[in-house]
Formats: C-alpha cells, sequence, structure tokens
C-alpha cells in the first residue's frame, strides 16, 4: 500500500529565506507526482506536475525534483514572501490514477 | 478557462438529514474525482469515475454515500442520512487521464 510522508509538519521562516518542503512514498511505481498549495478554507492550487520520466519541473521560484528510486521529492522555494504563507501537499499518482496524498507541510513566512 | 466548480461553498445541516454536493469538471476532462479532507490530513480518495463509470468506489462508505456522473461531465455526491463525524471539505477534481489534476473550492460540511 502506497503511503506518502511530508517532513516537516509546520515550518515557520523570516521572509527572503530559501527553503525546502520534502515528501517521500513507499512504493516507486508511480506515474507522476504533483505538488499543491492549499490556502486556508480553500481548494488545491496545483504548482508543479513531475512526471515519473523526469527529474525537476520548476515554475518561478518554484522548483519541485524526483527521485524514483529513493521514492522522495522537494519543493524548493527560493526566495520566500508572505505571500507563500499556506499548506503545501504533495500526491502521486499510481497505476490506478488515484492521487495518494500527504499530510501537509503548514509554512508561514513573517516579514 | 473554467476551472472545476463546485457548490455549495458551505452547508450546515442537523445531523440525519440529507445533503447533496455538485461538481462542474474541467471541459473534456474524463477523469473526475471525488476527495475527502479532515482538518489537517491530506485529501482521501471517495470514489474516481472514469466517463460515466466508476471505477473505484472502494473507500465510499455506500451504506450512507452515493455519487453519480450523469453523461460523463457533472456529478454528484449525496450523503443520507448525515453524521456528525461527516463534517469536512468535500473536494471534486478533474483530469485528462493520469495528467495534472485540477481541484475546485470544496464543499465544507458541517453537521450538527
Amino acid at each position: 500500500k502506497q503511503e506518502v510522508t511530508q517532513i516537516p509538519a509546520a515550518l515557520s521562516v523570516p521572509e527572503g529565506e530559501n527553503l525546502v518542503l520534502n515528501c517521500s512514498f513507499t512504493d516507486s511505481a508511480i506515474y507522476n507526482l504533483q505538488w499543491f498549495r492549499q490556502d486556508p478554507g480553500k481548494g488545491l492550487t496545483s504548482l508543479l506536475l513531475i512526471q515519473s520520466s523526469q527529474r525537476e519541473q520548476t515554475s518561478g521560484r518554484l522548483n519541485a525534483s524526483l527521485d524514483k528510486s529513493s521514492g522522495r521529492s522537494t519543493l524548493y522555494i527560493a526566495a520566500s514572501q508572505p505571500g507563500d504563507s499556506a499548506t503545501y501537499l504533495c500526491a502521486v499518482i499510481c497505476n490506478t490514477d488515484k492521487l495518494i496524498f500527504g499530510t501537509g507541510t503548514r509554512l508561514q513566512v513573517f516579514p | 478557462e473554467a476551472g472545476v466548480v463546485q457548490s455549495p461553498r458551505y452547508k450546515i445541516i442537523e445531523k440525519k438529514q440529507p445533503v447533496a454536493f455538485w461538481c462542474n469538471p474541467i471541459s473534456g476532462h474524463n477523469t473526475l474525482y471525488w476527495y475527502l479532507q479532515n482538518l489537517g490530513q491530506g485529501p482521501e480518495l471517495l470514489i474516481r469515475y472514469e466517463n460515466e463509470e466508476a471505477v473505484d468506489d472502494s473507500q465510499l462508505p455506500k451504506d450512507r454515500f452515493s455519487a453519480e456522473r450523469l453523461k460523463g461531465v457533472d456529478s454528484t455526491l449525496k450523503i443520507q442520512p448525515a453524521e456528525l463525524g461527516d463534517s469536512a471539505v468535500y473536494l471534486c477534481a478533474s483530469s485528462l487521464g493520469s495528467r495534472e489534476a485540477f481541484f475546485g473550492q470544496g464543499t465544507r460540511l458541517t453537521v450538527v
């Protein structure tokens, strides 16, 4: 059974710092991995999708990497801003086309 | 392009009452998901549709939950009767196969 873990569960950093969020999964047989952002009381916003054949994807200040063999993905946020404060969720897509989520990392960036 | 649309955004009902949630996926997306999210947790799959067919409903509590996706487009999720433990956020998502999934704003259900 696929299990997804995200570390840390919460993170508080000053504005301007570069930071790394971690996601690990137990079964390396995945199709894709997707990172989402969730603001309080809102739905999920897709940030990046990494296909199993890729090693990383970049969008603006965000960079996500994928190492299938070790069952890990990282989300790198450069020059963090208060507007980045949210919960970040990773999800793996397995051969059942089902997204399996981690419990998220709650990020707070203070001015 | 319109995203995934869900309604209502919020719903408060008394226990034992029925409730229904509606989802309109992104046009052309054949895969539709309903997820349940409890506070502080990641979303968990309730049911997944490929077009009109429910291909994964193993986590759907079928004694009180039901879902349908008429004509392979819009979908409705129903709970009857609702219990206190059903209070959560119900999320709908759509995708084209196993490609990038897009979520709606969710429906926050409170059962009192």
